[in-house]
């Protein structure tokens, strides 16, 4: 049982709009920034946004982040097949003093 | 180009303890701010955070493991360790080492990742 709550899947066809959610409480998400990783299948994860609604360098701009409340969001456009992949969101929980994951968000590019 | 590996026995029996090591390379580990990370995910499961080390030594780890749990860095070396005692099935992974933007932050950079497995 992970401590964030993300959907186990989401998919969408290329070109279409898909959003992942994250849903945490007052003492991760309500407090602090979330950050998203992908996950490619044998792979280590990719940082994919940071604090919430930032891009690393090299991250398209067709993925973008947001938070509001102890909800956070991750919006993925122009869908296309290599964004075929695992999405996990992290947040800093103050109560457990320690980073938390979400149990990752199955993507499937129809 | 950061980079980071993880080194250490790929099977482990149970009740004895499991020892990784992340070697850091095209980068100094003793940066300010930076935290390292071990981060496992279990096979088909999802990210688990173990702990957390900064340079100076001072370290945040998983309240529901902390008792099993030592990190440690070596700052002439680059490296930091991970030490998990009283190994159970449970504890099969893959364990990942990472750089952590602060001890609340984002890990930004990743190892390969190393499969430990638990097993007589």
């Amino acid at each position: 049982q992970s401590v964030l709550t993300q959907p186990p899947s989401a998919s969408g066809a290329p070109g279409q709009r898909v959003t992942i959610s994250c849903s945490g409480s007052s003492s991760n998400i309500g407090r602090n920034t979330v950050h998203w990783y992908q996950q490619i299948p044998g792979t280590a994860p990719k940082l994919l946004i940071y604090t919430s609604s930032q891009r690393p360098s090299g991250v398209p701009d067709r993925f973008s982040g947001s938070k509001s409340g102890t909800s956070a969001s991750l919006a993925i456009s122009g869908l296309q097949s290599e964004d075929e992949a695992v999405y996990f969101c992290a947040a800093w929980d103050d109560r457990l003093n320690g980073a938390v994951f979400g149990g990752g968000t199955q993507l499937t590019v129809l | 180009q950061l980079r980071l590996q993880e080194s250490g026995p790929g099977l482990v029996k149970p009740s004895e303890t499991l020892s990784l090591t992340c070697t850091v390379s095209g980068g100094s580990i003793s940066v300010r701010y930076y935290y390292w990370g071990w981060i496992r995910q279990p096979p088909g499961k999802g990210l688990e955070w173990i702990g957390s080390i900064y340079y100076s030594g001072s370290t945040y780890i998983i309240p529901s493991i902390e008792s099993r749990v030592t990190i440690s860095v070596d700052t002439s070396k680059n490296l930091f360790s991970l030490r998990l005692r009283s190994v159970a099935a449970t504890d099969t992974a893959v364990y990942y080492c990472a750089r952590g933007a602060g001890p609340a932050r984002d890990f930004d950079y990743w190892g390969r990742g190393a499969l430990v497995t638990v097993s007589s």
